[in-house]
């Protein structure tokens, strides 16, 4: 069955300019979270959410960064103001619940110029 | 907080010999612990998992890791080592009380020598 989808694959931008990146889980899963993965690190939790709702946000490094999810199904996590130190590959994965495993997409590799 | 340390950066072993990845875990409660495998270009692929039954955990692909509270370890191990097994692999620790957060460790990279 299908996966776990990101897009796009790759993002290449200038600085201050503003990105959505776009998620689609797997079919039911009503939980999603969203990582950030930095060049030669472990992935970092940004935002989960349950069903609609941001249950965690937690790690969303400051208010330039936001993310929806306004069906319950695909999420977008946007990026305002880009800086070179949103440089990241980032991370969307899925849910049936929580205390589920998490399934990961591809990721989508941002890059700010 | 809950964290992971991952003890190597870079770990070799040459085809057909074991595989030791050292992971030390710090928790607050009652951890779940993961495995993570993350091959060139694709995602990240679930391993194994612990969330406090059997402290000896199999996963897929024949790997296996070993939950010992009193060493604060959940080390991977898998007794021989195949090409397809050269990636990169994080241990990762649930925050909160379920799995709704993941905090990963730094990651070891797994190279085979043919």
């Amino acid at each position: 069955g299908a996966g776990v989808s990101q897009t796009p694959s790759n993002k290449v931008t200038e600085k201050g300019k503003y990105v959505e990146l776009r998620c689609d889980p797997i079919s039911g899963h009503t939980a999603l979270y969203w990582y950030r993965q930095s060049l030669g690190q472990g992935p970092e939790f940004l935002i989960y959410f349950q069903g609609t709702g941001a249950a965690d946000d937690s790690g969303l490094p400051n208010d330039r960064f936001f993310a929806v999810r306004p069906e319950g199904s695909v999420s977008t996590l946007k990026i305002q103001r880009t800086e070179r130190g949103d440089s990241a590959v980032y991370l969307c994965a899925s849910s049936l619940s929580t205390n589920n495993e998490q399934f990961f997409g591809p990721g989508t590799r941002l890059t700010v110029l | 907080a809950q964290s992971v340390t991952q003890l190597d950066s870079h770990v070799s072993v040459s085809e057909g010999t074991p595989v030791l990845l050292r992971c030390n875990y710090s928790s607050s409660y009652s951890p779940s612990l993961f495995w993570y495998v993350q091959h060139p270009n694709k995602g990240l692929q679930l391993l194994l998992k612990y969330t406090s039954a059997a402290t000896l955990v199999k996963g897929i692909n024949g790997f296996e890791a070993e939950f010992k509270k009193s060493e604060t370890s959940f080390h991977l191990t898998k007794p021989s080592a195949h090409m397809s097994d050269a990636a990169e692999y994080f241990c990762v620790v649930s925050t909160n009380f379920g799995n709704e957060k993941l905090t990963f460790g730094t990651g070891t990279r797994l190279t085979i020598i043919p």
